[in-house]
């Protein structure tokens, strides 16, 4: 199976609500995460990343969690807007690696 | 700097066909990327590319070859299209492949959709 996973394939929010989208990994040695967002009919464009020694990482209306002990990872949107709209995928990356592997994706719509 | 491009945007193919997708990016990046994206799935990786002429199998790599003959192209050649490679490919590249504390951030082209009938 996939090494990275997603617990819930689609999320749908209120404009202007919180998101939060999820991630499971499996591979405990990886010590790099990406979320990716993906817009309809174009590539995945990098949101954030955070590395494995550290706990939480905030961008711009966007936070990263990562729990290692449950291998668990977590995208935060605060303030959803329209062009949040898409699929978010989540990716890791163990130490000398040249691949990523990417989970399924969660498609996220906004409501207005 | 455009980043990384890829040509054509949309093609079809008949069956027992082939065909090159393009890949080229600009940004000197050692380390390039294909990978497939069926509708509703995940990116599933083709090939790749550690530098100019050094290329590996990803995890679906069957029905496709590679060349990297310059830092600058990585592209994917189909022989005998078959129906089940209908698909969106996508090329990346990055600068930094393994571990340590730079960016192992990839960067996507735009896409290619592909469909094979």
């Amino acid at each position: 199976g996939e090494s990275v996973g997603l617990h819930l394939p689609t999320l749908s929010v209120q404009e202007g609500d919180n998101s939060i989208i999820n991630c499971a990994y499996s591979n405990s040695a990886s010590d790099y995460f990406i979320w990716y967002k993906q817009e309809s009919g174009k590539g995945p464009q990098f949101i954030i990343d955070i590395r494995s020694n550290m706990d939480k990482r905030q961008g711009q209306r966007v936070t990263v969690l990562l729990n290692k002990t449950v291998k668990h990872l977590s995208l935060q949107i605060a303030a959803t807007q329209p062009g949040d709209s898409a699929v978010y995928f989540c990716a890791e990356n163990p130490p000398n690696d040249y691949k990523l592997s990417f989970g399924a994706g969660t498609t996220v719509t906004v409501r207005a | 700097n455009a980043g990384v491009t890829q040509t054509p945007k949309f093609h079809i193919l008949k069956i027992g066909q082939s065909m090159t997708l393009q890949c080229t990016q600009d940004m000197n990046h050692n380390y390039m990327y294909w990978y497939r994206q069926d509708p509703g799935m995940g990116l599933k990786l083709i090939y790749y590319s550690v530098g100019a002429g050094i290329t590996d199998k990803g995890e679906v790599p069957n029905g496709y070859n590679v060349s990297r003959s310059t830092t600058e192209d990585f592209p994917l050649r189909l022989e005998l299209a078959a129906p089940s490679q209908t698909s969106v490919y996508f090329c990346a590249s990055s600068s930094h492949g393994a571990s340590g504390g730079a960016k192992r951030e990839q960067y996507f082209g735009p896409g290619t959709r592909l469909t094979v009938t």
